[in-house]
């Protein structure tokens, strides 16, 4: 099956600082990508969708210049949490489809981030 | 924007024993996805279903479409411990470029030995 592979698993960072969590497809190209939150016990909460080469189109309450997203190659995107505060601590979970194939989104494992 | 209700929310079973879960929506979905997620992990693609009426089954995992369009059940067959998780559906609808997903609020499986 298709794998998404997500790194770091887990960060720790201070307040202030910026923290960049990388997505990749390992066995197939990914057209789209997409960037959830997830809060304990909740839901997935989308927070944008990337396609290659253009820029990511973000959900309404999403910050686009606090959640920089870059998906500059068809197995790579990259969120960037800029300026980060302890309430932007998280799960942060990628997805990745190959839209030219199949509507199917396949996940990576999720990095937790931490922001002291 | 559109809704998922999943149900039930949680639910304690014996090993062994038959699960089922559904999900109902207010508009019409083209995909229904349903995802497995355990503790600190990413979800896991279980089952797709892409037209309605289509049962489709995995292992001891069967998923439905709903004729309607607007549902989709799950159900595990014989449960066991390493069935413990939180199952999503997700609901996938059409449109130009719209691949976007819907997520409902997960159920909590709890399996005792």
């Amino acid at each position: 099956g298709a794998v998404v592979s997500q790194h770091p698993s887990r960060v720790i960072c201070k307040s202030g600082t910026s923290v960049k969590i990388e997505c990749r497809s390992l066995d197939f190209q990914a057209t789209t990508m997409f960037w959830y939150r997830q809060f304990p016990k909740k839901s997935l909460m989308l927070m944008a969708t990337s396609n290659e080469g253009s820029k990511a189109t973000y959900e309404q309450g999403v910050e686009k210049d606090k959640f920089l997203i870059n998906h500059a190659s068809l197995t790579l995107s990259t969120l960037t949490v800029t300026s980060a505060h302890p309430e932007d601590s998280s799960f942060y979970i990628c997805s990745a489809s190959d839209s030219a194939i199949t509507y199917e989104q396949y996940f990576g494992p999720g990095t937790r981030l931490t922001v002291t | 924007g559109q809704q998922l209700n999943q149900s039930p929310q949680s639910m304690f079973i014996q090993e062994g024993e038959d699960v089922s879960m559904n999900c109902t929506s207010s508009s019409i979905f083209n995909t229904w996805l349903w995802y497995k997620q355990d503790p600190g992990e990413g979800p896991v693609l279980l089952i797709a279903l892409y037209k309605a009426g289509e049962l489709t089954s995995n292992g001891r995992l069967t998923a439905q479409f709903g004729i309607t369009r607007k549902d989709s059940f799950l159900n595990i067959s014989a449960s066991i411990p390493s069935d413990v998780g939180i199952y999503f559906c997700a609901g996938q609808s059409s449109g130009a470029g719209s691949y976007q997903l819907t997520f409902g609020k997960g159920t909590k499986l709890s399996v005792i030995p």
